[in-house]
C-alpha cells in the first residue's frame, strides 16, 4: 500500500481565497483524522471520521473550515476564506477499527501558507 | 478530560549514552498510549503502544517505554542514542470511553556527534 496520500505538498495562497486540501486515506481504514500542526499550538485534531461519517468536529477552529468524506477513499478539508493565521502544516491520517488496532497512520503533509 | 504532557521541549544526548524523553499522562478511564517520531519535513511515525499487559513496552529503532500506572508516566527510553535518533517526538493516550487520541506537544530531541 502507497501509505496515506495527500496533496498538494505545498500550497501557498493570499489571504481571502480557498483552499481545499486532499486525502487519500490506507483502504481498509475506518478512521480518518485531520490534524494542524503549527509551532505555537503544536498538533491539534481537527475533525475525525468513522466510516465517512464526521464523528467530532469540536476542534475546528471557525466556520471557515469544513471538511467532508464523499467516500472511503477520500476526503476534503477545506478552508474558505483563508486567513494568514490558517498557516500550518495540514495532516491526514488513518487507522483500521479501534477494536483492532489504535495505530494511526499519517500521511506527508501539506504545507499552507496564506500570504 | 483527558490529557497528556510532555515537561521537556528539547532534551540532548551525547552519541552512545542512554536517552529518556518524558510523558505523563490524565485520563479517567484505562489509556491507551503511544510514542509517535517525526522526521523533518514528515508526518508523524508510530514508534511502540500499551494497551495493556506487561508494562514495559518494545518498539522501533531499539525504543522502549515503560507504563507506569502509580505515577502516570509513560517514558521513552533506549538504551545507547543514534545521531539518526535525532527528531520530535510525540506522546499520546487515549481514553477508551471515546475515539479521540490525544497528543502531547512534542519534545525535539538531539542526540549529539
Amino acid at each position: 500500500d502507497a501509505g496515506v496520500i495527500q496533496s498538494p505538498r505545498h500550497e501557498v495562497t493570499e489571504m481571502g481565497q480557498e483552499v481545499t486540501l486532499r486525502c487519500k486515506p490506507i483502504s481498509g481504514h475506518d478512521y480518518l483524522f485531520w490534524y494542524r500542526q503549527t509551532m505555537m499550538r503544536g498538533l491539534e485534531l481537527l475533525i475525525y471520521f468513522n466510516n465517512n461519517v464526521p464523528i467530532d468536529d469540536s476542534g475546528m477552529p471557525e466556520d471557515r473550515f469544513s471538511a467532508k468524506m464523499p467516500n472511503a477513499s477520500f476526503s476534503t478539508l477545506k478552508i474558505q476564506p483563508s486567513e494568514p493565521r490558517d498557516s500550518a502544516v495540514y495532516f491526514c491520517a488513518s487507522s483500521l477499527d479501534r477494536f483492532r488496532t489504535d495505530t494511526q497512520y499519517f500521511g506527508p503533509g501539506t504545507r499552507l501558507t496564506v500570504l | 478530560a483527558q490529557s497528556v504532557a510532555q515537561p521537556e521541549d528539547q532534551v540532548n544526548v551525547a552519541e552512545g549514552n542512554p536517552l529518556t524523553v518524558k510523558c505523563t499522562y490524565s485520563v479517567s478511564g484505562n489509556p491507551y498510549l503511544f510514542w509517535y517520531v517525526q522526521y523533518p519535513n514528515r508526518g508523524l511515525q508510530f514508534l511502540l503502544k500499551y494497551i495493556t499487559g506487561d508494562n514495559l513496552v518494545k518498539g522501533s529503532y531499539g525504543f522502549e517505554a515503560e507504563f507506569n500506572k502509580s505515577q502516570t508516566s509513560f517514558h521513552l527510553k533506549k538504551p545507547s542514542a543514534l545521531v539518526s535518533d535525532s527528531a520530535l517526538y510525540f506522546c499520546a493516550v487515549r481514553d477508551i470511553r471515546d475515539d479521540k487520541i490525544i497528543f502531547g506537544k512534542g519534545t525535539r530531541l538531539h542526540i549529539l556527534p
